[in-house]
């Protein structure tokens, strides 16, 4: 069984610039929720997308947005880069039951450093 | 605002003593609290959680207590190894969709 993967492993980009990063969800899982994890705290939730639809987001701007694709792989895109963007960005993948909690599986990361 | 808080940054502790991480929490709305560890270059791995309506999940060395009036939950570590370095996130949530709230974190440093 493969398990969550992320890509690109590390990247740099300027201020004002726009990224995406990839995440590839567990084999069965419907569900994937990306999270920002600042130098020093704990993730921040961004959102979170059940089968192609964004089903809750955090408190982040609506330059932060994404995607779900029909094999639950999925995007995360930033537009107008800022400084403060700079970040490990976490996707976490569950096959969610409406009527009970499962855990989640983090991939590994995609460390973004804006300049 | 934090409604997940973990106040100790860093814990160092022997080899074979225990291993307490506090968490606290400000949302009586949560229902589900969780324990993440987190090595280096690595995504966090699921450690152990505890519905609201427990006290205490015991699973090998980890066991997790809950005090709801107090909005407090800790886990235990023992005996500590050192492959237990890592730093361990607190997490809660409200739901059954697992949107996640987190703590700042703890390092944990376990000493020969």
């Amino acid at each position: 069984e493969t398990g969550v993967t992320q890509s690109p492993t590390h990247l740099i980009k300027t201020r004002g610039q726009q990224v995406t990063l990839r995440c590839s969800s567990q084999s069965g899982h419907n569900t994937v929720s990306w999270y920002q994890q600042a130098l020093g705290q704990g993730p921040q939730f961004i959102f979170q997308y059940y089968r192609e639809e964004e089903n809750g987001r955090g408190n982040f701007p609506p330059r932060f947005s994404g995607l779900q694709f029909p094999n639950y792989s999925s995007e995360l895109n930033v537009n107008a880069l800022e400084l403060d963007d700079s970040a490990l960005y976490l996707c976490a993948s569950s096959s969610v039951d409406a009527w009970e909690f499962n855990e989640q599986f983090f991939g590994p990361g995609t460390r973004l450093t804006v300049l | 605002d934090q409604q997940v808080k973990q106040n100790s940054p860093s814990l160092s502790v022997q080899e074979g003593r225990i291993s307490i991480l506090n968490c606290d929490y400000t949302n009586s709305m949560f229902d589900y609290f969780l324990w993440y560890k987190k090595y280096p270059a690595e995504g966090p791995t699921f450690l152990i959680s505890i519905s609201s309506i427990k006290d205490k999940n015991e699973d090998g060395r980890f066991t997790v207590f809950l005090n709801k009036s107090a909005k407090h939950l800790s886990l235990h570590i023992v005996p500590s190894q050192p492959g237990d370095s890592a730093v361990y996130f607190c997490a809660a949530v409200s739901d059954s969709w697992g949107k996640l709230q987190f703590g700042a974190g703890t390092q944990v440093v376990v000493t020969p």
